[in-house]
């Protein structure tokens, strides 16, 4: 079982329609990471969160962790935000270089 | 103030040859990290440098891959007499304070093994 697992793998959904995708873990962590990866191309650090909520323009992160488990939230969907949305996290007394990443999520936002 | 570069950002090398993948950090980012990503898989970590020291390698093989972040200059990842098991995608992040500070991401190199 990976430390980190994401849901769901896959998800495609309306322009305009409210996208959630879920980070589970299993470990202990100091931070949590939302990237966000378009196809061929590089990564880009979403949010960094170690507790409560972090929201930036239409993508809100959210993080339980007594529960183990990360929300990414998108509102008011569009084309462009169709990407692959991974979480990772880092470990105590590891920082950033320990990352444990899930497997992603690929959204698809159809016009 | 530029990003985190990387190049070559596409590679193409033959079995049993050499590859340099070179990553600079953004300005004033002396912590650097590479990640991998296989075909059809998660981001692994490989090494973690600083400058002109290398903090923590656990995640890169032990043979044949090497990295280095000099003094001057960028980071380099070297892979040695590279087998068709090496393609994928070699990610560089850097960050600025310390090793838990937010990453920024290069765009990546790919490299294909004929």
């Amino acid at each position: 079982k990976n430390e980190v697992e994401q849901s769901p793998q896959n998800l495609t959904a309306q322009e305009g329609e409210f996208i959630t995708i879920n980070c589970s873990y299993s470990v202990g962590i100091s931070a949590l990471h939302w990237l966000q990866q378009h196809p061929g191309g590089g990564i880009v650090s979403l949010f960094m969160l170690s507790s409560g909520k972090k929201k930036h323009g239409r993508l809100i992160a959210t993080i339980n962790i007594q529960e183990k488990h990360s929300s990414l939230h998108i509102t008011a969907s569009h084309p462009r935000d169709s990407a692959v949305y991974i979480c990772a996290v880092s470990t105590p007394n590891f920082g950033n270089e320990k990352l444990t990443f899930g497997t992603g999520t690929r959204l698809t936002i159809i016009p | 103030n530029a990003g985190v570069m990387q190049n070559p950002r596409h590679l193409v090398r033959r079995r049993g040859q050499e590859a340099r993948l070179r990553c600079s950090p953004m300005k004033g980012h002396s912590h650097v990290y590479w990640y991998r990503q296989l075909p059809e898989e998660g981001l692994k970590f490989m090494v973690y440098l600083q400058k002109e020291n290398i903090i923590d390698e656990s995640g890169m093989p032990k043979e044949r891959f090497s990295a280095e972040f000099p003094k001057e200059g960028p980071s380099i990842l070297r892979i040695q007499q590279v087998v068709r098991g090496d393609s994928a995608a070699y990610f560089c992040a850097s960050s600025v304070f310390t090793s838990t500070g937010e990453l920024f991401f290069g765009e990546g190199s790919r490299l294909t093994v004929l």
